[in-house]
């Protein structure tokens, strides 16, 4: 089992660009969630995916959008990037059962 | 809303010292969950500990066991026998049902050989 893995680890940006961040759930697992963690603080929640829809969304802009394909994997894209957009983006998944996330290595986005 | 307060940026021990890790939480709800995630230098977020907060069981994964005061709002973490490979930083996270998890700021926890 390759458990949650995440695409690329590192990525430099420019502001104003756009990017896109792949997420690969744990296998049986059907709900995707992404967190952005800026440096030394926790993550804190982006948005929550379930059966190809957005379930929740937490407290980010329209810039940040996500995709949920067949497959269950993800995409989680952000608009416009402004330098407070750097930071490491975690990927959970969970499956029907859902006490317990599975976080892959996350992608270190730079944006300068 | 709910939220999750670690008021221990920092900390360091001997190895093989036994050290403790405090969370409060504030929330509404009656039933949730409650977790110690552990974020090694590699990033990977690693689960250390779950909690039911409808077991008045404390729940114990071998060095890892867990104070938890419901009627306080306080989930502390104690880390038994401790060893240089706990080195991290170890997140106290909070979660409702089937819904998103809340992370407090993070303990910096150095193990010293």
């Amino acid at each position: 089992d390759a458990g949650v893995t995440q695409s690329p680890t590192h990525l430099i940006k420019t502001r104003g660009q756009q990017v896109t961040l792949r997420c690969s759930p744990k296998s049986g697992h059907d709900t995707v969630s992404w967190y952005q963690q800026a440096l030394g603080q926790g993550p804190q929640f982006i948005f929550q995916y379930y059966e190809e829809e957005e379930r929740q969304r937490g407290n980010f802009p329209d810039r940040f959008s996500g995709h949920q394909f067949p497959n269950y994997s993800s995409e989680l894209n952000v608009n416009a990037l402004l330098l407070g957009d750097s930071a490491l983006y975690l990927c959970a998944s969970s499956g029907l059962v859902n006490t317990e996330a599975f976080f892959g290595q996350g992608t270190r986005l730079t944006v300068v | 809303a709910q939220t999750v307060t670690q008021s221990q940026p920092e900390m360091s021990v001997q190895e093989a010292e036994t050290v403790t890790l405090s969370c409060t939480y504030d929330t509404s709800e009656n039933n949730y969950y409650l977790f110690w995630y552990k974020q090694p230098p590699s990033r990977q977020m690693i689960l250390v500990i779950r909690q039911e907060a409808y077991k008045q069981q404390n729940a114990t994964e071998n060095r890892f066991s867990v104070n938890f005061q419901k009627a306080a709002k306080s989930f502390s973490l104690k880390i038994s026998d401790s060893q240089l490979g706990d080195t991290a930083m170890y997140f106290c996270a909070f979660m409702r049902g089937d819904d998103k998890i809340i992370f407090g700021k993070g303990t910096r926890l150095h193990i010293l050989p």
